[in-house]
């Protein structure tokens, strides 16, 4: 049982590239999340989605974009990167119902992506 | 405003002694509680929650937690630390808001250093 899954696990990319970020969970769960990880910041949320078919902003949304292929896949894109993206990105998942949140259900994360921005 | 703070950015301990690793927090409504951990070059994983009843709560790996309300704090324990515990340690709280979206906030993280 993979869990989530990430790819790819480290990118370089130089300022202005674009490139997609991949996952996938295998849990069958509604609910997906990319969150980014920087020193002595914490986790913070830039997109999740609810259920297949939906997606919102979370506290740090700018610069990126998601899709929510289907119920197994999200996908954060970044369109034109910026050194301030140079971060670590996590997806995870949860079971969450139609208004799935992250609740009291416990998030399922990803091993990471490392990105770094020239 | 709400908000998770871990007031320790490292906390060193000697593998045998207890440990204990802090977490406050500030948010309207009832909190649920969360604790993860992140080893090296890995996910976060899920050690344990608090949504309601019984104060204490127990985990994976042998860790607790203790809510209190008074003190707005939910701090981390164990017993007898292991060289193995040694990871990045995150607190989080669901904070309610408007609209039924509800946001986890995360800690900045403690770092534990278990020393034999």
């Amino acid at each position: 049982n993979a869990g989530v899954t990430q790819t790819p696990k480290f990118q370089v990319l130089k300022t202005g590239q674009s490139m997609t970020l991949q996952c996938a969970q295998d849990m069958n769960h509604n609910s997906m999340y990319w969150y980014r990880q920087d020193p002595g910041m914490g986790l913070r949320l830039i997109y999740y989605s609810a259920s297949e078919g939906t997606t919102d902003k979370g506290e740090v949304p700018n610069g990126y974009n998601v899709s929510r292929l289907n119920k197994r896949e999200f996908s954060l894109r970044l369109e034109s990167a910026a050194p301030s993206q140079t971060s670590v990105y996590f997806c995870a998942s949860s079971e969450e119902g139609d208004r799935g949140v992250p609740g009291a259900n416990v998030l399922t994360f990803g091993a990471g992506s490392r990105l770094t921005v020239l | 405003a709400q908000s998770v703070a871990q007031p320790e950015d490292q906390v060193n301990v000697a593998e045998g002694n207890p440990l204990t690793v802090k977490c406050t927090y500030s948010v309207s409504g009832n909190p649920y509680l969360f604790w993860y951990v992140q080893y090296p070059n890995r996910g976060l994983q899920f050690l344990l929650k608090y949504i309601t009843g019984d104060n204490l709560v127990k985990g994976s790996y042998g860790f607790e937690a203790e809510f209190n309300k008074s003190q707005t704090s939910f701090h981390l324990k164990k017993p007898s630390a292991l060289v193995s515990d040694s990871a990045l340690y995150f607190c989080a709280v669901r904070a309610p808001q408007t609209g039924g979206y509800n946001k986890l906030i995360f800690g900045a993280g403690t770092r534990l250093a278990v020393h034999p």
